[in-house]
């Protein structure tokens, strides 16, 4: 079955820790996102990768990091700089198209909570 | 800079009543537009998407949507609720141009359905 798999599904962060975490993507999908969901704050933007080994910050990008060196892959660090970690962590990717309105297709999140 | 208003960050109705979602956009250029379903604790499913054509676009699970350019709008409804809708909501919008690959959401609708 094709589509896109995040993991860890909780995971836990200690004070100063660098954390990572991982989506990979068998949907053959150029785009890849990051997003990060807050209670009441909807979905933002944290990077976009359009084609591999190039990647742009989204709305939020202080605090991140990011790497995409194959096409199916696009983990994400949360490094010690982001102060308020904890929260929901989505990944998405969508087809190429010249249009633009691809749909992004979502996994299925990790929540980060701090120590 | 793109913005998406969900009015009402809670909805509530009855089984076998008709759902209402508002949302309304804001953007320069003539947008692309879609509603995303999330259940608790996953994550986010397209049910419909606006790009081009038809102004009423059918989604998923009975759902349908209508773009109103004059009205900047598009808002989500179903005829009859089920108690399987609960969940929720997301609008989102991106430019027919430009940056297209970047999802700009409104900030959720909660749907509850009483039985």
């Amino acid at each position: 079955d094709g589509g896109i798999t995040q993991s860890p599904k909780y995971l836990f962060r200690k004070e100063g820790q660098n954390v990572t975490l991982s989506c990979e993507q068998n949907l053959n999908h150029d785009a890849m996102y990051w997003y990060r969901q807050d209670p009441g704050q909807g979905l933002r933007l944290i990077y976009y990768s359009q084609i591999v080994n190039d990647f742009q910050k989204g709305d939020i990008a202080e605090g991140y990091s990011v790497s995409r060196e194959k096409k199916e892959s696009f983990p994400l660090t949360v490094t010690s700089a982001q102060k308020n970690p904890t929260a929901f962590y989505l990944c998405a990717s969508s087809p190429p198209g010249a249009g633009g309105g691809e749909t992004q297709y979502f996994g299925p999140g990790t929540r980060l909570l701090v120590l | 800079a793109q913005s998406v208003t969900q009015l009402g960050s809670h909805v509530s109705v009855s089984e076998g009543a008709l759902v209402l979602l508002r949302c309304n956009y804001s953007s320069s250029v003539p947008p692309y537009l879609f509603w995303y379903v999330q259940y608790p604790n996953q994550g986010l499913q397209l049910l419909l998407k606006y790009t081009t054509g038809a102004t009423l676009v059918k989604g998923i699970n009975g759902f349908e949507a209508e773009f109103k350019k004059s009205e900047t709008s598009f808002h989500l409804t179903k005829p009859s609720a089920h108690m399987s809708d609960a969940a929720e909501y997301f609008c989102a919008v991106t430019d027919s141009g430009g940056s297209n690959y970047k999802l700009t959401f409104g900030k959720g609708t909660l749907l509850t359905v009483n039985p």
